[in-house]
């Protein structure tokens, strides 16, 4: 089965610069790779979507870049602010049939004023 | 818009007691999802619904879970008897159709069990 590998736990950075988190996948390429924010006591919010066949999407301060060879997504906040403090969750939609989302552990970014 | 109702926020039993949680899910969307989130890990699909038909049940504990959405709007999902281990936030989701490709969460019941 799929899994999803977000190896950062924890990323602090300072306010302004750009963050990356990463997202690797085993197995199978996926139809498309998601992001999702996750504030404490929440649901998670969609972000961003990235398919197979694209290698770069953006939306404001965000993007997600996706590396077939790699088997790896990258996502970028340019700018980043003490609002932008979250849990970052990168969700894996194989298609074929299956209509599971397959999410990573997430990764907690505390960006400092 | 509406987003995902969930009820109750926080439940606190002990073990081996039952408890239920309900969901809402967005006004005309036809596929809605049970996720457990046990702390420190992402969501875990448990069941998924289309309508009022179970499309994938496959990761849900089947001896101790269920969950019915017998209209197509609401749902709700039973733990019966509870285990230490069920302690999670049990998260709702919906979508406008099955390979809708955004999911929409509710706020999650945070289960504790004793």
């Amino acid at each position: 089965s799929q899994k999803i590998e977000q190896n950062s736990e924890a990323l602090n950075i300072q306010e302004g610069k750009t963050a990356t988190l990463t997202c690797n996948y085993t197995n199978y390429s996926p139809a498309y790779l998601q992001w999702y924010r996750q504030d404490p006591g929440r649901g998670p919010v969609f972000l961003l979507l990235i398919r197979e066949n694209e290698k770069e999407k953006r939306k404001e301060r965000l993007k997600v870049t996706f590396d077939t060879t790699l088997k790896q997504s990258l996502f970028h906040i340019t700018a980043s602010q003490p609002a932008d403090s979250a849990t970052y969750l990168c969700a894996s939609y194989s298609g074929a049939g299956s209509y599971q989302l397959t999410f990573g552990k997430g990764t907690k970014l505390s960006v400092i004023p | 818009e509406a987003g995902v109702a969930q009820s109750p926020r926080y439940k606190i039993i002990e073990k081996r007691q039952s408890v239920a949680f309900w969901c809402n899910p967005i006004s005309g969307h036809a596929t809605l999802y049970w996720y457990q989130q046990i702390l420190g890990q992402g969501p875990k699909l448990l069941i998924q619904f289309q309508n009022n038909g179970v499309v994938d049940d496959s990761q849900l504990p089947k001896d101790r879970f269920s969950a019915e959405r017998l209209k197509g709007v609401d749902s709700t999902l039973k733990i019966q008897p509870a285990k230490l281990e069920d302690s999670a936030v049990y998260l709702c989701a919906s979508s406008l159709d099955l390979a809708e490709e955004t999911q929409y969460f509710g706020p999650g019941t945070r289960l504790l069990v004793l």
